[in-house]
């Protein structure tokens, strides 16, 4: 069965950074592109970043690019995502996904559960 | 870069069909695209996704009332036999150009 179970999140204050952490099983990590999403209170889903199998590309949404980090270790069957600089707009429920690559584009065909981050002071 | 674009609520009976739609922004009328199902107050779930052709593949354990479809640079979700746990919302999602997209949402009643 296909599983990915994302840690980490917690309270974190403004500026602060966090590392969040996705463990998968039930498939072939090293050969999938991952993907983070997240999702703040009351809003709809967004895109954050993906990164290939082998960690050689990597995407970010414009509103991240130079604060978040997308890494992954295919010994270890774990995607990352490191944020810095953390600001209130970042509060959200971050979720690990595993994409489907065909025809050149890229999908998500597997969910996690979630990881919550709060920016406070 | 691709922009999707959902109505943000549809509503039908139990028992019923219901088509949701996604649209995908000029010139990118070629890309497949994926629907994910998010019910209230829980995280968000692959149903399938639709390819230019219309042909589409499903998620595991996705019942057979949940099809999708394709015309142009639309895609749609076609929902059958409506039950009151489909009542949630629905996102198109795809990605070009080294970017990844969502639709808003839909946000499906089930009367």
């Amino acid at each position: 069965e296909v599983q990915v179970a994302e840690s980490g999140g917690g309270l974190v204050q403004p500026g602060g950074s966090l590392r969040l952490s996705c463990t998968a099983s039930g498939f072939t990590f090293s050969r999938s592109w991952m993907t983070w999403v997240r999702q703040a209170p009351g809003k709809g889903l967004e895109w954050v970043a993906n990164i290939k199998l082998d960690g050689t590309e990597k995407y970010y949404v414009e509103s991240v690019g130079g604060r978040f980090t997308i890494s992954r270790d295919n010994a270890k069957n774990s995607l990352y995502l490191q944020l810095n600089s953390l600001r209130a707009e970042d509060t959200a429920v971050y979720y690990c996904a595993r994409d489907m690559v065909a025809s050149g584009v890229v999908t998500i065909d597997h969910w996690g559960q979630g990881t919550l981050v709060t920016v406070s002071s | 870069q691709v922009v999707l674009t959902q109505s943000p609520s549809a509503s039908a009976s139990p028992g019923a069909s219901v088509k949701l739609t996604c649209t995908l922004s000029s010139g990118h009328s070629g890309y497949a695209i994926a629907w994910h199902q998010q019910q209230p107050e829980k995280g968000p779930r692959y149903l399938l996704r639709v390819n230019s052709d219309g042909s589409h593949n499903k998620g595991d354990g996705i019942p057979d009332r949940f099809s999708g479809s394709s015309s142009g640079a639309e895609r749609y979700l076609t929902i059958s036999s409506l039950q009151s746990e489909d009542e949630a919302d629905y996102y198109c999602q795809t990605w070009g150009s080294g970017v990844g997209v969502f639709g808003g949402g839909t946000k499906l009643t089930v009367l």
